[in-house]
């Protein structure tokens, strides 16, 4: 079973919709992540929380709004969506941000459809 | 500027054997980790093995080795008597100071193990 833990697995939203991704770990990661992976892509990088503080947006439209509320928890806000926004949203963490060992613990993903 | 490069997007390989996956990367870093992760078609990416940069020996988990040649800027994974199971994409990934530790993932390759 998988560490990092994502909420909902499954989301169909549409555009003018508000809905928000989930994601918990309780490894005592320091470092948090969120990632777009489309379908036969690679993962892209949105966003990195170091010691729960936003530390990279990797210019990310605003309809997407990240927060860490403490160092567990990691939530993605959802508004006004575009249909090629349909992706798997995945969250990873990892031990710490600033060295180059550390290998990144995944979610299973929120597989996310905007009509 | 980093770069991951995957250069077979599939790769078949008969149950029981051996198959290799290339991976080269370009990097003016120093310090860096090198990185292999398995992705079912389930979503989850799972993390197989790590090398570091200034490790002498290549690493080894299980069926997984990691063949590091610096010097090529290569680092292949090789997986040893193959399952059904290991049918899966495997995307090789890079992390390093130039970019603020972020991880970069290659293209990602479709390993296919046929029975």
């Amino acid at each position: 079973d998988t560490e990092v833990t994502q909420t909902p697995k499954h989301l169909v939203m549409g555009m003018t919709n508000k809905k928000s991704l989930k994601c918990e770990q309780h490894m005592g990661h320091r470092a948090m992540y969120w990632y777009k992976q489309k379908a036969k892509k690679p993962p892209e990088l949105m966003f990195v929380y170091s010691y729960e503080k936003l530390s990279i947006n990797e210019s990310v439209p605003s309809r997407f709004s990240p927060e860490c509320p403490n160092s567990s928890l990691l939530n993605l806000h959802l508004h006004a969506l575009q249909p090629e926004d349909s992706a798997l949203y995945l969250c990873a963490s990892s031990h710490d941000p600033g060295y180059p060992t550390g290998e990144l613990f995944f979610g299973e993903g929120s597989r996310l459809t905007v009509l | 500027a980093q770069k991951i490069t995957q250069t077979q997007p599939g790769m078949f390989v008969q149950e029981k054997e051996a198959v290799t996956l290339d991976c080269t990367y370009d990097t003016s870093d120093p310090s860096y980790g090198l990185f292999w992760y398995k992705q079912p078609s389930s979503g989850e990416m799972i993390f197989l093995i790590y090398q570091g940069s200034y490790d002498q020996q290549n690493a080894t988990e299980g069926r997984y080795s990691l063949n590091f040649q610096k010097a090529r800027k290569s680092a292949n994974l090789v997986i040893s008597a193959s399952q059904l199971g290991d049918s899966a994409m495997y995307f090789c990934a890079m992390r390093g100071r130039t970019g603020g530790f972020k991880t970069i993932f290659g293209a990602g390759t479709r390993l296919f193990v046929k029975a």
